[in-house]
């Protein structure tokens, strides 16, 4: 069974540094593009960016609103990816998904809420 | 950046009745579309893809159509466990990927 599940949500500060994790099971982890998509409460869906698997260089993509601020990596032996957001806005106070793939996601975690204030 | 839009924001639709969503792209996405079901509290599930392909486990009375910038998601016979916001998502330009409003689904 495909599980994903994200963790170090939390209250931080404007300006302040977060590390999300997404942890993965039930599938070869290194095969796969992993994404983040967020949703700002009552809000819609907004992708994040994503990292190709290694096979593909392992690049990454990012949205307009986060690049320069946020870096998603991964750890392959670990089957983990990981979205490290620094300079937080308030304006990124959101649910944090993490999911496979980098175009169509059919696999969802849970979600980890990040807020974002003074 | 493709910008995508949904219509209605709210439809109110009666249980066994027909639902029909509209979403449209900004420019042609040829039929690179997804659609998504989202219940308060969960995450997002992948209905659609590819315009009119049902990803796996989606029941058969939800549809999808449409080309180019005009696509639509419909439920044949609304079910209780249909009433959610549904996303539609573009994959054809990216980055960045893009997801419609969203249009909420409500028992009327």
């Amino acid at each position: 069974e495909v599980q994903l599940v994200e963790s170090g949500g939390g209250l931080v500060q404007p300006g302040r540094s977060l590390r999300l994790s997404c942890t993965v099971s039930g599938f070869s982890f290194g095969d796969y593009t992993m994404s983040w998509v967020r949703q700002a409460p009552g809000k819609g869906l907004e992708w994040v960016g994503f990292i190709r698997s290694k096979t593909y260089g392992g690049t990454t993509e990012y949205a307009a609103s986060v690049g320069g601020r946020f870096t998603i990596s991964r750890d392959d032996s670990k089957s983990i990816a990981y979205l490290q957001m620094n300079s937080l806005k308030t304006e990124d106070t959101a649910v944090y998904y993490c999911t496979r793939d980098g175009r169509l996601f059919a696999y969802w975690g849970q979600g980890t809420l990040v807020t974002v204030s003074s | 950046e493709i910008v995508m839009t949904q219509s209605p924001a709210t439809l109110s639709v009666s249980p066994g009745e027909r639902a029909t969503l509209s979403c449209r792209a900004s420019q042609s996405v040829s039929s690179n579309l997804a659609w998504y079901q989202q219940k308060p509290g969960q995450a997002p599930r992948l209905l659609i893809y590819d315009a009119s392909t049902r990803a796996t486990g989606i029941p058969a009375r939800f549809s999808g159509s449409g080309s180019g910038t005009e696509f639509t998601l419909t439920i044949s016979s609304l079910q209780s466990e249909d009433f959610a916001v549904y996303y539609c998502q573009q994959y054809n330009n990216w980055p960045p990927l893009t997801f419609g409003g969203g249009t909420k689904v409500e028992i009327k």
